[in-house]
């Protein structure tokens, strides 16, 4: 089955700079990969997602790119503000919205003011 | 906005008991999902449906069930709980593929296990 590895588990970032958040997948079929942010209490929420046929996508300061051939994709984060505190996931499945989303292991971003 | 809704934030529970978790989603989607969540290991699927009645293992389905007697409604059961089952465990539910609609998450049961 998929094997998601998600690096770092922690980053610590200082307000305004950037963010980077790293995932590798195995199973070259996959085609869709979301970013989820998880706040303090509260389940995970979709920030932004990517399809197979797309190499970069951009929502604000939010960015993520796919590398199929090398089987990763990565989260960007620019000008971090401290509202952007939170474990984020990257996960991948072989269709959108499908029965098995496979997750990382998290990443706890702290942003120091 | 979709809505997923958990019982329980906090719930703590004895060894051995019979232990239901429910979840109730107000957007009619036909998939739901139960994921628990622990330091280190991210989410990991447990089970899922896709329809009423219908059901699918997913990675870690040993010491769990599931009901899905309406669409709106997927519960998750502990038929006789142990303390490896302390974790938080996260519902989520969304369109079949082609809809163009993500997974929305509930923001989970806190279980511990006595």
């Amino acid at each position: 089955g998929e094997n998601v590895e998600q690096h770092p588990s922690t980053l610590s970032v200082q307000e305004g700079d950037s963010a980077v958040i790293k995932c590798t997948y195995s199973d070259s079929a996959s085609n869709y990969f979301p970013w989820y942010k998880q706040e303090l209490g509260k389940g995970p929420q979709l920030i932004i997602d990517i399809r197979s046929n797309v190499g970069e996508k951009k929502d604000q300061r939010i960015a993520v790119t796919l590398n199929k051939t090398a089987k990763h994709f990565s989260l960007h984060i620019t000008e971090t503000q401290p509202e952007d505190s939170a474990v984020y996931f990257c996960a991948a499945s072989i269709s959108f919205g499908n029965e098995k989303l496979t997750f990382g292991t998290g990443t706890r971003l702290t942003i120091i003011p | 906005d979709v809505k997923v809704t958990q019982s329980s934030r906090y719930l703590v529970k004895r060894t051995g008991e019979k232990v239901f978790l429910e979840c109730v989603q107000d957007m009619d989607h036909e998939n739901m999902f139960w994921y628990r969540q622990d330091p280190g290991l991210g989410l990991r699927l447990i089970y899922f449906s896709y329809d009423v009645k219908m059901k699918e293992k997913g990675d870690i389905p040993e010491g769990y069930s599931v009901s899905r007697e309406k669409k709106e409604r997927f519960s998750l059961i502990l038929e006789s709980a142990s303390t490896n089952q302390t974790s938080m465990y996260l519902c989520a539910s969304s369109r079949p593929p082609g809809s163009d609609q993500p997974q929305h998450f509930g923001d989970g049961t806190r279980l511990s296990i006595l």
